[in-house]
């Protein structure tokens, strides 16, 4: 079965840029959409956007212009950068694999990201 | 944007209960509303697909049901694992918004 892997830095400065990656092991890339979903502290979850394993993007328009997320199939992996973080992009961040009409059916355990000086 | 509206936002409830949680969509959902469950400090998991299709591994204690813009989830007798908070999404708009949560707690 599928498992998901996010790896990156648990601390990010203001105005920084935030890289993350997920790691898939167990099934292939295709022919999923690969989410990034976050969550504030005590919050509802909020979709940043998605990548096909082909290379096609789409993303959350509130966070438009400063989140770019890409695809590696030779490793298996999938990218979110996320820039200008203030302290509202403080939260857990999860990857997550997508179909567009049934959900995200397999997550990561999520990683929380604080952004702080 | 679609919106996704949950109700109640939690629910204090007794094992055994019944309970029943609403999403209502701003504009039409068609019928790809997906339910998930979220345990403290766990991710979120798919419990329900198009509505109503149990996934594998899901007790059969819960149900969604629905179309248009009003949609249920519901558990027929709770048990001490399902306090949890549960989420509602349109997977088929863009963005894939998620409604506020809903709150399972013990009574």
């Amino acid at each position: 079965q599928v498992q998901l892997q996010e790896s990156g830095p648990g601390l990010v400065k203001p105005s920084e840029t935030l890289s993350l990656t997920c790691t898939v092991s167990g099934g292939s890339l295709s022919p999923y959409y690969w989410s990034w979903i976050r969550q504030p502290p005590g919050k509802g979850l909020e979709w940043i956007g998605y990548i096909y394993y082909s290379g096609d993007t789409k993303y959350n328009a509130s966070l438009e212009g400063r989140v770019t997320i890409s695809i590696d199939t030779s490793d298996n992996q999938f990218s979110l950068k996320l820039t200008s973080m203030t302290a509202a992009d403080t939260a857990v961040y999860y990857c997550a694999r997508t179909s567009t009409l049934r959900g995200s059916d397999s997550w990561g355990q999520g990683t929380l990201v604080t952004v702080s000086s | 944007d679609i919106q996704m509206t949950q109700s109640p936002s939690s629910v204090s409830a007794s094992v055994g209960d019944r309970v029943t949680i609403t999403c209502r969509a701003s504009q039409g959902a068609s019928s790809w509303v997906a339910w998930y469950q979220q345990n403290p400090g766990k991710a979120p998991k798919l419990l329900i697909s198009g509505a109503s299709t149990l996934q594998s591994g899901v007790p059969s204690r819960f149900s969604g049901s629905g179309s248009g813009t009003d949609f249920t989830l519901t558990i027929s007798s709770l048990q001490p694992e399902d306090f949890a908070t549960y989420y509602c999404q349109d997977a088929n708009s863009f963005p894939p918004t998620f409604g506020g949560g809903t709150k399972v707690e013990i009574k």
